[in-house]
């Protein structure tokens, strides 16, 4: 059974950079049939995709245009984890931080991903 | 980005009722959709991949269809512990766009 444990600073001040860890269990982040998101959630901008990382003979990310010049998702193989980091922050940053794996498979003839496992969430507050 | 929107934004509804809940995508998605229930504090919880396939674990009572830019949830009797709001999620092509959700709450 796969779980995502996160960790990280509940507060960052402003400008800085905010910094997560998702730890794994149960699989690996050097899977060739998963991808490990960052997804956050504030009442302003409802549920939002900031990146991925996954494994594919190398190492590939994708970012949302949104974030795309302040955020970084690294794998750890050494640690089985995947992180966040997030440059430059402002209050409109504050959000409940979600590490999620996402998984691939052949449905009706066709490759899907979906997000199956998620981690417990973060609550991230950008405050001086 | 791909805009994903869904209807209605909120729904009061008894035990027992069935429960239609729709999200439309700004262009085609083919079949690149999930639908997931999230409570309140805890992280969204996937019910639905590939617009109509069950998660393992899922009553039997959601279900999915849909395709192109039209889908749909729906609950055939709600029980109380599916009070929660519902969100779709496009997975067609990054950036991936969540819908704004819709409430489920009860009559």
């Amino acid at each position: 059974q796969v779980q995502l444990q996160q960790s990280g600073p509940g507060l960052v001040r402003p400008s800085q950079t905010l910094s997560l860890t998702c730890a794994i269990s149960g699989d690996s982040v050097s899977s060739n049939s998963a991808a490990w998101n960052w997804i956050r959630q504030s009442p302003s901008r409802g549920l939002e995709w900031l990146g991925r990382t996954y494994y594919r003979s190398k190492w590939y990310t994708d970012y949302a245009p949104s974030v795309k010049s302040r955020i970084t998702v690294n794998p750890d193989t050494s640690k089985n984890q995947f992180s966040l980091q997030l440059n430059s922050v402002t209050p409109e940053d504050t959000a409940v931080y979600y590490c999620a794996r996402a998984v691939f498979g052949v449905v009706r003839d066709l490759m899907y991903n979906w997000f199956e496992v998620w981690g417990q969430g973060t609550l991230v507050t950008v405050s001086s | 980005d791909i805009q994903m929107t869904q209807s209605p934004s909120s729904l009061s509804a008894s035990v027992g009722d069935r429960v239609t809940i729709t999200c439309r995508a700004g262009q085609s998605i083919s079949g690149y959709l999930s639908w997931f229930q999230q409570k309140p504090g805890k992280a969204p919880k996937l019910l639905i991949y590939a617009a109509s396939n069950l998660q393992s674990g899922v009553p039997s009572r959601f279900s999915g269809s849909g395709s192109g830019t039209d889908f749909t949830l729906t609950i055939s009797s709600l029980q109380p512990e599916d009070f929660a709001t519902f969100y779709c999620l496009q997975t067609y092509s990054a950036p991936f766009t969540f819908g704004p959700g819709t409430k489920v709450d009860i009559k």
